[in-house]
């Protein structure tokens, strides 16, 4: 199986702040990496597919990058709803696996 | 817009059988990989395998000898069967679709059922 992990696990931050997480995974990928958010109790959101596709209706203050093992979520100007867990997400091979989650909490 | 619902029983004994539909409504159940997601109290997610409307499936091995999923396209129904429960199959249990081409990520996710292993 690719195991996907992603860092920081947590971060304090404040909103208006620029947030970056990374995700790695255990063998080259390509570009076949997507991110979701997380709010308490609810399912799942993609945000962003093929490591860089922004997801039609999410806020372009989203984006991703990277391609092969490394991969990164950059927020920009954090909001009160971002406030949230991110999880990466690998659907270049089955078993399809998911990075632990990197929760954001306000600072 | 599409729009997927979980239902079934809540409370499962040990070693029982958890049995799931998801139903799919704004759109048709065929050209998509149709999954399902669990997500145990406080932790992350496990993909535990897919059904495409051909019945064709893809289960994670980790629960492959236990998994059945079922496809009803009279219905637009989709189903989980998880056999010999135990207190670690308790879970948020998520459907979700899948693209089956292009890069196979998942765009639309039901609200979720939490599914209790207890005697």
């Amino acid at each position: 199986d690719i195991q996907m992990t992603q860092s920081p696990s947590s971060l304090s931050t404040s909103v208006g702040d620029r947030v970056t997480i990374t995700c790695r995974a255990t063998q080259r990928i390509s570009g076949y990496l997507n991110w979701y958010q997380q709010k308490s109790g609810t399912a799942p959101k993609l945000l962003i597919y093929a490591a860089s596709i922004l997801q039609s209706g999410v806020p372009s203050r989203f984006s991703g990058s990277g391609s092969g093992t490394d991969f990164t979520l950059t927020i920009t100007s954090l909001q009160p709803e971002d406030f949230a867990t991110y999880y990466c997400q690998q659907s270049y091979s089955s078993p399809y696996t998911f990075g632990q989650g990197t929760k954001l909490e306000i600072k | 817009q599409v729009q997927l619902q979980e239902s079934g029983p809540r409370l499962v004994k040990p070693s029982e059988t958890l049995s799931l539909t998801c139903t799919v409504s704004g759109g048709s159940i065929s050209d998509y990989y149709w999954t399902w997601i669990r997500q145990p109290p406080g932790k992350g997610l496990e993909w535990i395998g897919y059904i495409y409307d051909s019945g064709n499936n893809n289960y994670n091995p980790s629960l492959k000898s236990r998994v059945t999923m079922s496809v009803d396209t009279s219905k637009n129904q989709f189903s989980l069967k998880v056999s010999s429960v135990t207190a670690a199959d308790t879970a948020v249990y998520y459907c979700a679709r899948q693209y089956s081409s292009g890069w196979y990520h998942f765009d639309f996710w039901g609200q979720g059922t939490q599914v209790t292993v207890s005697s």
